[in-house]
């Protein structure tokens, strides 16, 4: 069955260095990889998309990659600050409906 | 914030109950997804609403189910609440077609539901 794996312990870093955040999957070929911020309480925010036949994306202090060959995607913040503590999703789109898994998330805290 | 609300935020059900939630979709957006997510999980498609129509659905049994009306605006019936129904209640709305995919979602703040 397909699975996305994603660090079930928090990141902890401090302020000013970069997070580095894993998704791996199994099972599935997606077309499209997500991901989102979620924020306690809160609904999930929508951050980037990356399509399958694009090695990187960029935008601001965000930096995604995927590998489809390593099946896993990494989700970089640089310059972290502590507002970016949250939990960020991991959401690959299989084809088909296209609709995205999401995997559990992973929390990350960025200490001041 | 996006443009999708959600009502209630918080509900308190008794199991075997019936519970009805309800979402505005963002304006011009005609694809509506309900999730479910239970406590450190991710959310869990539950369906998805195309122009009034169930567009795709997950591994939940018949006793969710759901509604799209023609400005877009959807709902979620759960039959029969058990415990483990007890939940964030996610609704998503998205400008495309059928291809949510490739396009971002935007969430609504969500609604917690409970059931004792």
């Amino acid at each position: 069955s397909q699975k996305i794996e994603q660090n079930s312990e928090a990141l902890n870093i401090q302020e000013g260095k970069t997070a580095t955040l894993t998704c791996n999957y199994t099972n599935y070929s997606p077309a499209y990889l997500q991901w989102y911020r979620q924020d306690p309480g809160r609904g999930p925010v929508f951050l980037l998309l990356i399509r399958e036949n694009e090695k990187e994306k960029r935008k601001e202090r965000l930096k995604v990659t995927f590998d489809t060959t390593l099946k896993q995607s990494l989700f970089h913040i640089t310059a972290s600050q502590p507002a970016d503590s949250a939990t960020y999703l991991c959401a690959p789109s299989s084809g088909g409906s296209y609709i995205p898994t999401f995997g559990r998330g992973t929390s990350l805290i960025v200490h001041p | 914030e996006t443009g999708v609300t959600q009502s209630p935020t918080h509900l308190i059900k008794t199991r075997g109950q019936q519970v009805t939630l309800r979402c505005s979709s963002q304006s011009g957006h005609n694809t509506v997804s309900w999730y479910q997510q239970a406590l450190g999980q991710g959310p869990q498609f539950i369906f998805q609403y195309y122009r009034e129509e169930e567009n795709g659905r997950g591994n939940f049994p018949p006793r969710f189910s759901g509604l799209q009306f023609p400005n877009y605006s959807s709902e979620l019936n759960v039959n029969a609440l058990e415990l483990d129904d007890s939940a964030l209640y996610l609704c998503a709305s998205s400008p495309s077609a059928t291809k949510q995919g490739n396009t971002e979602a935007f969430f609504g703040q969500g609604t917690r539901l409970t059931v004792v």
